[in-house]
């Protein structure tokens, strides 16, 4: 299976400054169709997973601007510029491109 | 809009069994590929089971094959996982989500399985 590792696990921000989530696959995740299916999922207290970024950079509709991908082949980042209140909770990537897919360990978003 | 209702959780014994159901609105679940995903504290989120749009594609994480069965009601617009033989490991909030853009997109509010003696 696709190991998905993330750092740091814990991540204590100031409001309005930048955050940063990594997110590391052990084996390249560039399907044979030539997308790479790493996605990064939002997690508030108490509420279900919500997808923010599929396939490496692309953001649904509805995340602000404000939350960025990137990456490729087994580096991926998530970027937050100017961390908001709202965006406490936890951070998974999750790999779509082999099977079974996988998440990573999350990252806990909280403020200083 | 996209609404995805989980049901069919509770309380079993190990070796039990119990039906999870996925009522899907605003879009038609057969047209769609569907996903089953859990949730424990100690292991966070875990993949679980997909179904592809026309049923014949199926795929489980290995700790669920021979136990775990995915599949669909089109006239209901709802998917199922039948679980058997259940497993204290197998305790976990189930989630079930809609494939979009080649990957768990809308999500569920999820349904609590609890397995103990």
């Amino acid at each position: 299976d696709v190991v998905m590792t993330q750092s740091p696990l814990s991540l204590p921000v100031t409001l309005g400054q930048p955050a940063s989530i990594s997110c590391r696959s052990s084996q390249s995740l560039v399907h044979s169709n030539g997308n790479t299916y790493l996605n990064w999922f939002q997690q508030r207290p108490g509420q279900s997973p919500r997808r923010l970024i599929y396939k490496v950079s692309d953001r649904d509709s509805g995340v602000p601007d404000r939350f960025s991908g990137s990456g490729s082949d087994t580096d991926f980042t998530l970027k937050i510029s100017r961390v908001e209140a709202e965006d406490v909770g936890i951070y998974y990537c999750m790999q779509g491109t082999h099977w079974p897919q996988t998440f990573g360990q999350g990252t806990k978003v909280e403020i200083k | 809009q996209v609404q995805l209702v989980e049901s069919g959780g509770g309380a079993v014994q190990p070796g039990g069994s119990l039906r999870l159901s996925c009522g899907a609105s605003g879009f038609t679940l057969s047209n769609s590929a569907m996903h089953w995903v859990r949730q424990t504290p100690g292991k966070g989120l875990e993949w679980v089971s997909y179904i592809g749009y026309e049923g014949n594609d199926q795929y489980h994480i290995d700790s669920v094959k021979g136990r775990f069965t995915i599949s669909r009601d089109s006239s209901k617009n709802t998917m199922f996982l039948q679980m058997n033989s259940l497993k204290a490991e197998d305790t976990a909030m189930y989630y079930c989500a809609k494939d979009t853009m080649g990957c768990l997109g809308d999500w569920g509010q999820g349904t609590l399985v609890t397995v103990s003696s």
